[in-house]
């Protein structure tokens, strides 16, 4: 496909429940960002991947989060004994490369609901 | 750390009258990029336009373009010509190490 895609598009668990969400950032972007946006707030800065490597990590909330990468390509966010206040959309970007000069192209992303 | 505030929460225009949207940031790094992104309902984040700071031009894409002031730490956004597709919550964005984000303001355009 041409752009980020995240699945699934939405998704609904029970408090205490682990929940993976799935990235697919476009072909060849080696840097890939996870970023979480609350109920009408602005984006928060989850990781941030270069490659498989996530020197990054400065934005997981806690240690129930955590993100993985595998073959430089997809990368996948697991939230464990979710909470209620994770409930957000989880939002993923990739970009060519982790400089300055790289624009994110974001995917639209993974609405949760932890009731 | 970077910092930036968008002071308004929502704004509302006509439809193809002219619009800015405010934004500032705070940093203390000299090269750095902003961006304007737009959120429409279907969520989706898109690109609106970008700017170096090194560059004094201001970035102009169609009937978008920035008013960046780097001295006053300023990057407003000008929409001319609004159309009812311009609907959305437009965030502000600053780059260096990681991208930080504004709240965000929403913009309804009106016909």
């Amino acid at each position: 496909g041409a752009g980020v895609s995240q699945s699934p598009s939405n998704k609904v668990t029970e408090k205490g429940k682990d929940v993976e969400l799935r990235c697919d950032p476009i072909s060849g972007h080696t840097a890939l960002y996870w970023y979480r946006q609350s109920l009408g707030q602005g984006l928060e800065f989850l990781i941030y991947f270069q490659g498989n490597s996530a020197p990054d990590k400065s934005g997981l909330p806690s240690d129930r989060f955590s993100a993985e990468r595998t073959g430089g390509s997809v990368s996948t966010l697991t939230i464990q004994r979710t909470q209620q206040e994770d409930s957000a959309v989880y939002l993923c970007a990739s970009s060519a490369d982790r400089g300055v000069t790289d624009t994110q192209y974001f995917g639209p992303g993974t609405r949760l609901t932890v009731l | 750390a970077q910092t930036v505030t968008q002071s308004q929460p929502e704004m509302s225009v006509q439809e193809a009258e002219t619009v800015t949207l405010s934004c500032t940031y705070d940093t203390s790094e000299n090269n750095y990029y902003l961006f304007w992104y737009k959120q429409p309902p279907s969520r989706q984040m898109i690109l609106v336009i970008r700017q170096e700071a090194y560059k004094q031009q201001n970035a102009t894409e169609n009937r978008f373009s920035v008013n960046f002031q780097k001295a006053a730490k300023s990057f407003s956004l000008k929409i001319s010509d609004s159309q009812l597709g311009d609907t959305a919550m437009y965030f502000c964005a600053f780059m260096k190490h990681g991208m930080r984000f504004g709240a965000g303001t929403r913009l309804t355009v009106k016909p």
